[in-house]
């Protein structure tokens, strides 16, 4: 079956601006994450859905981030006036319910690069 | 706030070799996983471990879980190349919300 899929795979933007990064799970999982990995390092936690709230979003590392999830399935993460430092791949992952042996399974990530 | 670190950060053995990495985390977690990255690649399950002495064993690798030490083990037996790439334990408190290490980079020689 169809795994996580994330869109775009690269996206190059410039400083300012504003992006959106998409994320499809996999059918029937109502658990999605979103992590951002820099180089070198693991991936840091960003959100946390369950369904179509945000179960957790502390790890949002200022009000330039925001993520929604309207139905329950696809998410958007979405980024205003984009900084440099705000280049790494954003991670998805989702899983079937969050329970307690729930296993996340990863989307293949986008690269953003801010110029 | 829970932290995670691994150890060793890069590590180059031989094939046929064995070898142990370690994960370290700070407070109580309730689950710790362990995953694979490919270069280039996104991250893939190897193991959920949930338990205080809870072992499980996948080929050539095997991990176990001790949470009064707050310690993970990754082993690794016999290594061989393709078991080249990073390996990164990560914990959650069931929140959702899992803390990873930093990864351990390792290369396989022939």
């Amino acid at each position: 079956g169809a795994g996580v899929s994330q869109t775009p795979s690269n996206k190059v933007t410039e400083k300012g601006k504003y992006v959106e990064l998409r994320c499809d799970p996999i059918s029937g999982h109502t658990a999605l994450y979103w992590y951002r990995q820099s180089l070198g390092q693991g991936p840091e936690f960003l959100i946390y859905f369950q369904g179509t709230g945000a179960a957790d979003d502390s790890g949002l590392p200022n009000d330039r981030f925001f993520a929604v999830r309207p139905e329950g399935s696809v998410s958007t993460l979405k980024i205003q006036r984009t900084e440099r430092g705000d280049s790494a791949v954003y991670l998805c992952a989702s899983s079937l319910a969050g329970g307690a042996t729930d296993t996340q399974y990863f989307g293949p990530g986008t690269r953003l690069t801010v110029l | 706030e829970l932290k995670v670190e691994q150890n060793p950060l890069f590590l180059s053995m031989q094939e046929g070799k064995n070898y142990t990495i370690y994960c370290n985390y700070s407070t109580t977690s309730d689950r710790l996983y362990w995953y694979r990255q490919d270069p280039g690649k996104s991250l893939e399950s190897l193991f959920v471990l949930l338990s205080n002495g809870a072992v499980k064993q996948e080929g050539r690798l095997m991990a176990s879980l001790d949470t009064k030490a707050r310690l993970s083990t990754l082993h690794i037996t016999a290594a061989v190349h393709d078991l080249s790439a990073t390996y990164f334990c990560a914990v959650d408190r069931r929140t959702g919300k899992s803390t990873f290490g930093d990864g351990t980079t390792l290369t396989v020689k022939p």
